[in-house]
């Protein structure tokens, strides 16, 4: 199986901040990376797939980069709405592993 | 607008089987651009890729669920099916269906899930 491994866990930022949140493949995995976001309470929401196409509806803000085994999520100015845990994705094959989660919290 | 919506008993006892329903509205289920999948979540965890089903009938299961695990279509009702066999506490989790895009290949619909406790 293909691990993947986000980083950080967890994280806490200022509205207006810019949020990085990466994700590692233990094998190249070409831009087969998809994004998450879960609210608390709610289902995930898809933002990015490979790797840096934005979902139909998903702010602007958001966006992402990579390809091979490392890859990038970025927020470029933290709003209230964006309280919520992301997920990386890989889907280069099966089983289609998720990254453990980012937390990220709003200061 | 494309919905899916699980069903299924919330309290199953250790040993039995779990078994969910996906049901789709707002769209067909017979779509080859399409696969349909599991997802659970334990309590407070992260999210686990328990398998997905194509529109050819190929079925790709999570190997750590591999011997326990069964998704089926039933087209005539536009519906996706999840069967678990031989439950244990591990298994309690919040359990999705999505939709994936085979181009996209991304979950990019979600059912809002459905809390699954095995207990006695």
């Amino acid at each position: 199986d293909i691990q993947v491994t986000q980083s950080p866990s967890s994280l806490s930022a200022s509205l207006g901040d810019r949020v990085t949140i990466t994700c590692r493949a233990s094998q190249s995995i070409s831009r087969y990376l998809n994004w998450y976001q879960q609210k608390p309470g709610k289902a995930p929401r898809l933002l990015i797939y490979a790797a840096s196409t934005l979902q139909s509806g998903v702010p602007p803000r958001f966006s992402g980069s990579g390809s091979g085994t490392d890859f990038t999520l970025t927020i470029s100015s933290l709003q209230p709405e964006d309280l919520a845990t992301y997920y990386c994705q890989q889907s280069y094959n099966n089983p289609r592993t998720f990254g453990g989660g980012t937390k990220v919290e709003i200061k | 607008q494309l919905l899916l919506q699980e069903s299924g008993p919330g309290l199953v006892k250790p040993s039995e089987p779990l078994s969910l329903t996906c049901s789709v509205s707002g769209g067909s289920i017979s779509s080859s651009n399409y696969y349909w999948g599991w997802i659970r979540q334990p309590p407070g965890k992260g999210l686990d890729w328990i398998g997905s089903i194509y529109y050819s009938g190929n079925t790709y299961y999570n190997p750590s669920l591999k011997s326990r695990v069964t998704i089926s279509v039933d087209t005539s009702k536009n519906q996706f099916s999840l069967k678990l066999n031989s439950v244990t506490a591990a298994d309690t989790a919040i359990y999705y269906c999505a939709r994936g895009g085979v181009s996209e290949v991304a979950l990019d619909i979600w059912g809002l899930g459905t809390m699954v406790t095995v207990s006695s």
